[in-house]
């Protein structure tokens, strides 16, 4: 089945914890991003790439790092959580191309609360 | 720069009428296109609607339209004939085809919580 996996689901850190969000898709996709969701602000974009070893800001970057070894792979990596990043994240896929609809598709959604 | 506006933090809907969820956006480069998602209350991102810059059609996939207007720069969501499973927030996203750059980025509207009533 063509998905996207994030992992873990559910975590409750404490200050300073540094955490890794895995993102994992098996579609041979080139981009892969990064979002957080929060209520009354909808989705942010925090990083994305474009293909391997290739990846820049979105709008939302501060307190955020990403690698991209692999195609497969997108960690996101919280190097010392604050409670500010409490939140709701979502790791999304898609073909890279200028053209079309490269449609995004997207995990299940990690749900981060940092004390 | 890009930006999304959706106007309607809440809807209601009487089940089997038309809605209509509104989405503005705003850009400089005259390559990009604009998609609908849905989140049901489970939370799950689902992809419902594209339509691009230069499509001459609006887009349709079943009981959903895009209401199109390029001048005025609205993409809106119409969904025909609602159910009781519309209930969800709903989200319009744009990403930009920047032929400078080579790279893009999606943005995200705030959403609107659509309720659909018995």
């Amino acid at each position: 089945e063509a998905q996207v996996t994030q992992n873990p689901r559910y975590l409750i850190t404490v200050t300073g914890k540094k955490l890794t969000v895995t993102c994992s898709q098996n579609m041979n996709h080139e981009y892969m991003s990064w979002y957080r969701q929060d209520p009354g602000l909808g989705l942010r974009q925090i990083y994305y790439s474009m293909n391997v070893e290739v990846t820049d800001k979105g709008d939302v970057p501060e307190g955020y790092k990403v690698s991209r070894k692999e195609k497969r792979n997108f960690p996101l990596i919280l190097e010392s959580p604050s409670p500010n990043q409490t939140s709701l994240y979502f790791c999304a896929s898609s073909l890279r191309q200028f053209s079309g609809a490269n449609v995004l598709t997207f995990g299940a959604g990690s749900r981060l609360t940092v004390l | 720069a890009q930006k999304i506006t959706q106007t309607q933090p809440g809807m209601f809907v009487q089940e089997k009428e038309a809605v209509t969820l509104d989405c503005t956006y705003d850009t400089s480069d005259p390559s990009y296109g604009l998609f609908w998602y849905k989140q049901p209350s489970s939370g799950e991102m689902i992809f419902l609607i594209y339509q691009g810059s230069y499509d001459q059609q609006n887009a349709t996939e079943g009981r959903y339209s895009l209401n199109f207007q390029k001048a005025r720069k609205s993409a809106n969501l119409v969904i025909s004939a609602s159910q009781l499973g519309d209930s969800a927030m709903y989200f319009c996203a744009m990403r930009e085809f920047p032929l400078t750059s080579g790279t893009y980025k999606y943005i995200f509207g705030t959403g609107t919580r659509l309720k659909v009533l018995a």
